[in-house]
């Protein structure tokens, strides 16, 4: 199985709609959850993270970790098109050596 | 502008010719990436330096190698290209991994 499982989609979905991007991770010692976010033809960028379980919210974007299940979950609320790009969870273990990605969910947003 | 800066940003390679990616940060970070991407299988760990001096593998090492110049600079060698290692590379750096990872802008790389 590997460390972190995630949907590569295609997502498409209009304007307004509420998004649902979801990870799955094998390694219980993950404490660390953390979303980049990767235009077309871009490097990915840190777009927020939280620590252990629950939840966080910063502005459209909620995250959400559920460390019972191994289950992590981005919430993009009222989604424009310019949300259109990759989605890529990365939990991480604060001993761990480097980030280990999912493959990405690749969203796209219709006007 | 601060960030991390990688050269070239596209490179065509012959099959066995050897090349090295660059990379640097002006964000005085200590540790440094270098991520491979390919369609289907997301980002791969190459390489990592936690510090200056210091590198280690990471998930497919094999064909590369890499050296840490100073803290700035970390750089990625390809000394027989394969046509496997067509990929877009990415160098990242972080001083704490909990802060995150600032990216660069990638090199796609292709050889026939």
């Amino acid at each position: 199985q590997k460390e972190v499982e995630q949907d590569p989609g295609p997502l498409s979905v209009p304007e307004g709609a509420i998004v649902s991007l979801n990870c799955t991770y094998s390694n219980s010692a993950f404490q660390y959850f953390m979303w980049y976010r990767q235009y077309s033809r871009k490097g990915p960028e840190l777009l927020m993270y939280t620590y252990s379980s629950g939840n966080k919210e910063d502005g459209r974007f909620t995250a959400q970790v559920d460390k019972s299940s191994k289950y992590i979950s981005l919430f993009i609320r009222d989604s424009q098109p310019s949300d259109s790009a990759t989605y890529l969870c990365a939990p991480f273990n604060q001993a761990g050596t480097a980030l280990i990605f999912g493959k990405g969910t690749t969203l796209s947003v219709s006007s | 502008n601060a960030g991390v800066t990688q050269t070239p940003k596209f490179q065509v390679l012959k099959t066995g010719q050897s090349m090295t990616l660059q990379c640097a940060q002006d964000m005085n970070h200590n540790s440094m990436y270098w991520y491979r991407q390919d369609p289907g299988m997301g980002l791969r760990l190459i390489y990592y330096s936690a510090s200056e001096g210091t590198t280690d593998k990471g998930e497919v090492p094999n064909g590369y190698n890499v050296s840490r110049l100073n803290k700035r600079e970390f750089s990625l060698r390809l000394e027989s290209a394969a046509p496997s290692q067509t990929s877009v590379y990415f160098c990242a750096s972080s001083e704490r991994s909990t802060e995150g990872y600032t990216f660069g802008s990638g090199t796609r790389l292709t050889v026939v």
